[in-house]
């Protein structure tokens, strides 16, 4: 079945550093993938989206490509913020000829970024 | 325009009895979709509902039940609760059903003792 698995957390880096936060993936036909981020306490956030194949969605500064080579949507930003500081959750939803909008979820991901 | 809201933020219930969550979708959207999310775990896909009719559902058992009314707002029904049902609820509503993006609510945390 589909599904989505992320890098163990946590994730500590100091402030400027370079982040990555692996994602891959299982699923049949050709999903949409997104990065969702959740501040402590609140709901999730749509942080970007791809809904084919080389698409890099972008947003804050951070990027994400999807690769359908190797079933990946890493998720990067080149300099970290004590704001970025969240857990982060990739996640697929199934794509043409489905009538159904399940987002699959990975476990998540927590950032703590010091100063 | 109006994001996805949903009421109540907390409760607090005892096993065994019941709950009813609510979600206002946002404007235009016409479907809406439930996941629960356990304390550092991924959401989990409970339901979709589209047009008042629902649309599919994930593994949860048949006391976990909803409605979704004319002007799109949902609700979600939880009855004979249990202390794993402790969890966030969170529903995420779209312009239309299908791979479409999702956008959620701040949800509601719920705690049964």
């Amino acid at each position: 079945g589909d599904s989505v698995t992320q890098m163990e957390g946590p994730v500590t880096l100091s402030e400027e550093a370079f982040l990555t936060i692996n994602c891959t993936y299982t699923a049949t036909g050709y999903p949409s993938l997104f990065w969702y981020v959740q501040y402590p306490g609140e709901g999730l956030q749509l942080l970007l989206k791809a809904t084919k194949a080389d698409d890099k969605g972008s947003n804050k500064g951070f990027e994400a490509t999807y690769r359908k080579e190797t079933t990946s949507f890493h998720l990067e930003k080149g300099s970290v913020q004590v704001s970025d500081s969240a857990v982060y959750f990739c996640a697929l939803i199934r794509g043409r000829g489905s009538t159904l909008g399940r987002l699959y979820f990975g476990r998540g991901t927590q950032l703590t970024v010091w100063p | 325009e109006t994001g996805v809201t949903q009421s109540p933020t907390h409760l607090i219930k005892t096993r065994g009895q019941q709950v009813t969550l609510r979600c206002s979708s946002q404007s235009g959207h016409n479907t809406v979709s439930w996941y629960q999310q356990a304390l550092g775990q991924g959401p989990q896909f409970i339901f979709q509902y589209y047009r008042e009719e629902e649309n599919g559902r994930g593994n949860f058992p048949p006391r976990f039940s909803g409605l979704q009314f004319p002007n799109y707002s949902s609700e979600l029904n939880v009855n004979a609760l249990e202390l794993d049902d402790s969890a966030l609820y969170l529903c995420a509503s779209s312009p239309k059903t299908g791979a479409d993006t999702q956008y959620f609510g701040p949800g509601t945390r719920l705690t049964v003792l």
